[in-house]
């Protein structure tokens, strides 16, 4: 089966200026996440989808991200304005489901972003 | 807080050599535990999910053992590959009501770094 699709796959932008990310789930995955990792961290969850709803946004920085998976297929994630420390790879996401306890998350290859 | 801990930070090893990575985590209720590979400029890619009543599992030259009482898992790697070059990171899955009706939340350890050398 296809993956998790991301693009781009690397961006470099100066601060104070905006970006977005595009993430195509796997086919049939109901729940999209996404997370951000910042070098020799491991992820943290920035926003969670089920279908076209929120789920979970609690740690979204929402003066400056915004994300949204209108149809409940693919997403987006918007950066403005971005700051240095929004330099990170933004990992996408899906599972079939989240209410499993067994759910297997399966991740794009990541967008890495830098902040100039 | 939920926490997961990894240790050690990096880890170099020869070829062929044997090793052993360590968890600990303060994380409930706990729902199992999962081990990734993640691979430089890759996403991560699950190796193994445990349950509670599950202390070990394997795949491949990858088993991971868990001490639910300790709260403490390992992934040990058999005679290593250049291939398992990557980091490894221990995420711990808790059931949670903050989203909603219901949900089971993540909790990531910042990974061990593992290198294999010829």
């Amino acid at each position: 089966e296809a993956g998790v699709a991301q693009s781009p796959r690397y961006k470099i932008i100066e601060k104070r200026q905006s970006v977005a990310f595009w993430c195509n789930p796997i086919s049939g995955h109901a729940t999209l996440y996404w997370y951000q990792q910042i070098l020799g961290q491991g992820p943290k969850l920035l926003i969670q989808f089920q279908n076209n709803g929120v789920v979970d946004d609690s740690q979204l920085p929402k003066d400056r991200f915004s994300a949204e998976r209108l149809k409940g297929v693919d997403s987006t994630l918007k950066i403005q304005p971005a700051k240095l420390e929004d330099s990170a790879v933004y990992l996408c996401a899906s599972s079939l489901g989240y209410r499993s306890g067994a759910n297997v998350l399966t991740f794009g290859a990541g967008s890495r972003l830098t902040v100039l | 807080k939920n926490q997961v801990e990894q240790s050690p930070q990096s880890l170099i090893i020869l070829e062929g050599k044997n090793c052993t990575l360590q968890c600990n985590y303060t994380v409930s209720p706990f729902s199992n535990l999962r081990w990734y590979k993640q691979d430089t400029g890759r996403g991560p890619v699950s190796l193994t999910i445990m349950t509670f009543s599950e202390n070990t599992k394997s795949n491949g030259r990858y088993t991971a053992t868990l001490d639910a009482d300790t709260k403490q898992s390992s992934l040990h790697i058999t005679a290593s590959q250049l291939s398992d070059s990557a980091s490894y990171i221990c995420v711990v899955s808790a059931y949670g009501t903050d989203s909603g009706a219901g949900s089971y939340q993540l909790t990531f350890g910042k990974g061990t770094k593992l290198s294999v050398i010829p």
